[in-house]
């Protein structure tokens, strides 16, 4: 059972790349939600599903695309990398909207320059 | 808009000083307060979920109490291993989306 994986674990792209930050968990959760980590502001949600089919924006959506094809996976694309994307980013999932708790992977650090 | 503030940003005790974290949150509707912990480098770990004003819960050195307004995370006779960063966070009952505070980062000097 391992859990809730992403990867990359670092990532250097440069202004205008774009890139996919993969996640994937084995707990059969239904909720699974991006999250990003910045200095003095807390962890903010990006995108969100609730199940196979079924995404929704977050607080800071703009410039981030999801999909949800499986129960299992669920990538963040960054489609025109800025330097404000530089971040750590969290990937999360739980049962029935986190009752029993959120599970989160292990972050992507990602700088853009 | 849902919000949560955390304080103290920092604190620093000696092994077995017991202390208490404290979150303040405004919610419309609370669903779920959470307590998580994060060391350096990693991502946040789930300690407690408090549902209702007056529940308690306790793990090991950590109990967590809820009020209407805020939730405290006292630690007794902490340990260095205890040192961490503690986040707290609220979902409202309208929607999925957690809130977190900016979190506080306790040092336990031995």
């Amino acid at each position: 059972n391992a859990g809730v994986t992403q990867t990359p674990k670092f990532q250097v792209l440069k202004t205008g790349q774009s890139m996919t930050l993969q996640c994937a968990q084995d707990m059969n959760h239904e909720y699974m939600s991006w999250y990003r980590q910045d200095p003095g502001m807390g962890l903010r949600l990006i995108h969100y599903s609730v199940g196979a089919g079924i995404t929704d924006q977050g607080e800071v959506p703009n410039g981030y695309n999801v999909s949800r094809s499986t129960t299992e996976d669920f990538p963040l694309r960054l489609l025109s990398a800025a330097p404000s994307q530089t971040s750590v980013y969290f990937c999360a999932s739980s049962y029935s909207g986190g009752f029993y708790g959120y599970t989160f992977g292990s972050g992507t650090r990602l700088t853009v320059v | 808009e849902d919000q949560v503030t955390q304080s103290p940003e920092a604190l620093r005790l000696q092994e077995g000083e017991s202390s208490s974290l404290n979150c303040s949150y405004t919610v419309s509707g609370l669903r779920g307060l959470f307590w998580y912990r994060q060391d350096p480098g990693k991502g946040p770990e789930f300690l407690f979920t408090l549902y209702s004003a007056g529940e308690e819960k306790e793990k090991e050195r950590l109990k967590a109490t809820l009020t209407k307004k805020e939730s405290f995370l006292h630690i007794t006779a902490p340990k260095p291993e205890d040192s961490a960063t503690y986040l707290c966070a609220v979902q409202a009952e309208r929607n999925e989306k957690l809130t977190f505070g900016t979190g506080t980062r306790l040092t336990i000097i031995p």
